[in-house]
């Protein structure tokens, strides 16, 4: 199946630094969401992003959605020990009956106090 | 709020037993879906439901079934559980909408067979 391209694998950062993460598809979404996972959780919604080049912030967090797209990438900005986790990016052609959403494979983001 | 619920957070079976995972959601979604996530693979689609006794087969089908008797409950089944079946496992669920879309996820199942 397809599925959208993260990398890297994993990300090391210090405490306060910012980070950005990418997201690219070979096609195009209508749809693009940020997921992230706590260890031993269930992915929560973190962005939501509806319309080709929406910029959308949600506290320390910002997305966007490309003008292509076919890209999406998440910023973090002053990073906290509590932003551990995995990223995920997923992405939807059509809402509705039926629908499916296609996922990263995600980024393990280490957070140095 | 949404609630996905999975009935166990770990569980330990094995080879060969049958396997019943549970997703029970509250919110009246017309859609569900069942993924396993494994280190550097991601969230691997297995099978979807989006009405009452309705499936599809997602990515990864093999060695698995579904059972979407109610619409709040839709159900993994491991018919013959192997230790390639040790996973994380994951229940989301979607509203039908036609503007916005947004997967609730359960907290997940941690699975092991030996």
């Amino acid at each position: 199946g397809q599925q959208l391209n993260q990398s890297p694998q994993s990300m090391f950062i210090q405490e306060g630094e910012d980070v950005s993460m990418n997201c690219t598809s070979s096609s195009i979404f209508n749809t693009w969401l940020w997921y992230k996972q706590d260890p031993g959780e269930g992915p929560v919604l973190l962005i939501a992003l509806y319309k080709a080049g929406e910029l959308t912030s949600n506290g320390r967090l910002t997305a966007q959605f490309g003008i292509t797209r076919k890209d999406s990438f998440l910023n973090i900005s002053a990073s906290i020990p509590s932003d551990v986790g995995i990223y995920f990016c997923a992405g939807q052609l059509r809402a509705g009956a039926n629908s499916k959403l296609t996922f990263g494979k995600g980024i393990t983001l280490s957070v140095r106090p | 709020d949404v609630k996905v619920t999975q009935s166990s957070r770990y569980l330990v079976k094995r080879t060969g037993e049958k396997v019943f995972l549970e997703c029970v959601q509250d919110m009246d979604h017309e859609n569900m879906f069942w993924y396993r996530q494994d280190p550097g693979l991601g969230l691997r689609l297995i099978y979807f439901s989006y009405d009452v006794k309705m499936k599809e087969k997602g990515d990864i089908p093999e060695g698995y079934s579904v059972s979407r008797e109610k619409k709040e409950r839709f159900s993994l089944i491991l018919e013959s559980a192997s230790t390639n079946q040790t996973s994380m496992y994951l229940c989301a669920s979607v509203p039908i909408t036609y503007m916005n879309t947004e997967a609730f996820f359960g907290q997940g199942t941690r699975l092991t067979v030996v």
